[in-house]
């Protein structure tokens, strides 16, 4: 069975503080890809970014960050230097060649104040 | 432009009236989806299809229909909409299933009353 889990369900902080997002994935499959998405309050869901599991290079792309350990099943994502426009909810979702659909967390919602 | 786009984006109807819902991408994509957001549901996968003629039921698909006549094209269509139906809708594209990022419509907001 594939699992997402975003255990964490709202996060606060100030403008310009660092947020980091957790997300725990279970499958069985040993090609699988995991993505993040953001879903901002006007509805739409946006890619921000996707890693595939035979590649655990972490990055950095402006101020996103991920940190993805095979070793726990984990994909963490990270908001450097927050700012209010980052206010979403974001979502981690897994992809695998036999189930061939994506598997949505639950989402994390971010709110970022001034 | 690389774009799914959806229509229409907000509609408000009655039970039993039939509605359509299109689906739009431009990137020559093999794999279509349609899913459903609701409170506390999360993301639900309603059809799939793999290419054109071929399509799939996903974990919620009573109530709908869908069609694949040409690649870029992807409809979802309520026959007889009911006020569970109320939700978000969301079309996405990818190159194939299981392969690529699956790219999301700006969704549909339909409620049924």
């Amino acid at each position: 069975a594939q699992k997402v889990t975003q255990a964490q369900t709202e996060i606060s902080v100030v403008e310009k503080e660092d947020v980091t997002l957790d997300c725990v994935y279970e499958t069985r499959d040993t090609t699988y890809y995991l993505f993040w998405y953001k879903q901002p309050p006007s509805g739409e869901l946006v890619f921000l970014i996707r890693r595939n599991s035979f590649d655990e290079q972490n990055e950095i792309s402006g101020r996103y960050s991920w940190n993805f350990q095979k070793s726990t099943s984990s994909f963490n994502f990270t908001i450097t230097a927050s700012q209010v426009v980052d206010s979403a909810v974001y979502f981690c979702a897994l992809l695998t060649d036999s189930w061939g659909k994506l598997q949505f967390g639950a989402g994390t919602q971010v709110v970022v104040t001034p | 432009e690389a774009q799914v786009t959806q229509n229409p984006r907000y509609l408000i109807t009655v039970t039993g009236k039939k509605l359509t819902v299109t689906c739009s991408q431009n990137m020559n994509h093999e794999y279509m989806s349609w899913y459903r957001q609701d409170p506390g549901l999360g993301l639900r996968q309603i059809y799939y299809s793999m290419n054109v003629e071929v399509t799939d039921k996903g974990d919620v698909p009573e109530g709908y229909k869908v069609s694949r006549k040409e690649k870029r094209n992807f409809p979802l269509i309520l026959e007889s909409p009911s006020p569970n139906q109320t939700s978000l809708y969301f079309c996405a594209s990818s190159l194939g299933q299981g392969q690529g990022t699956q790219y999301f419509g700006p969704g549909t907001r339909l409620l049924v009353l």
